[in-house]
């Protein structure tokens, strides 16, 4: 069965850098696209970052662009968020998600990890 | 990218049903059949019930149903369930290669 899950999160101070990382398993990761999706506590769901199947096209929300970079890495079935210049407003869930359709975008997700939780403060 | 706007609660008896709106705006959900909608249990990943406005995933109830018209999506929930009391979020593509989300729904059952 398809299963997503994260790891790598923590505490950090503001400005600082964190890496997480998302475990494929139960699919063929290398076919599909892939979404970070944060939730700050007691808030939404805030869309983060797509990267496609084949790793040419990545795109990010307008608060995190520029600082965050998302990337794949399908020899070891994971998918990897480098976060840099961490602000307080960056505390989040961090949760990785599939987009089902393989070899294209459906521009929807269906399975989501549990996600790691990255909390900024000094 | 502006979220999405959700009602904060929405609450039915149990059997009845009810329906949660999502109002974007003419680029995103108003130009694209590309909504999705979740249900989230506290400290859970969301499930998806619902994508394309009005497909649902395999194993998922079919009490659970979506529409759209114009810019506003709305998700249905017909014989209300003590389960079903949880938070629904949905989500659009808003051009641009993007994704949005709403504000998210809380659904009291009485």
């Amino acid at each position: 069965q398809v299963q997503l899950v994260e790891s790598g999160g923590g505490v950090v101070q503001p400005g600082g850098s964190l890496r997480l990382s998302c475990a494929a398993s139960g699919f063929s990761l290398s076919t599909h696209g892939m979404h970070w999706v944060r939730q700050a506590p007691g808030k939404g769901l805030e869309w983060v970052a797509v990267i496609f199947y084949d790793g040419t096209n990545k795109y990010y929300g307008d608060s995190v662009k520029g600082r965050f970079t998302i990337s794949r890495d399908d020899s070891k079935n994971t998918v990897y968020m480098q976060m840099n210049s961490l602000r307080v407003e960056d505390t989040a869930v961090y949760h990785c998600a599939r987009d089902p359709l393989p070899y294209s975008t459906g521009w929807y997700v269906d399975f989501w990890g549990q996600g790691t939780l990255v909390t900024v403060s000094s | 990218q502006s979220a999405l706007t959700q009602p904060a609660s929405v609450s039915g008896s149990p059997g009845q049903s009810i329906t949660i709106s999502c109002t974007g705006i003419s680029s995103d959900i108003g130009s694209y059949n590309l909504v999705s909608w979740f249900q989230q249990y506290p400290g859970k990943a969301p499930k998806l019930l619902i994508y394309d406005v009005t497909k649902r995933p395999s194993g998922v109830s079919n009490r659970f149903s979506g529409s759209k018209s114009g810019n506003t999506a709305s998700l249905t929930i017909s014989g209300l369930q003590a389960e079903d009391e949880v938070d629904y979020y949905c989500c659009s593509y808003a051009g641009g290669s993007a994704l949005v989300f709403g504000g998210g729904t809380k659904v009291t059952v009485l």
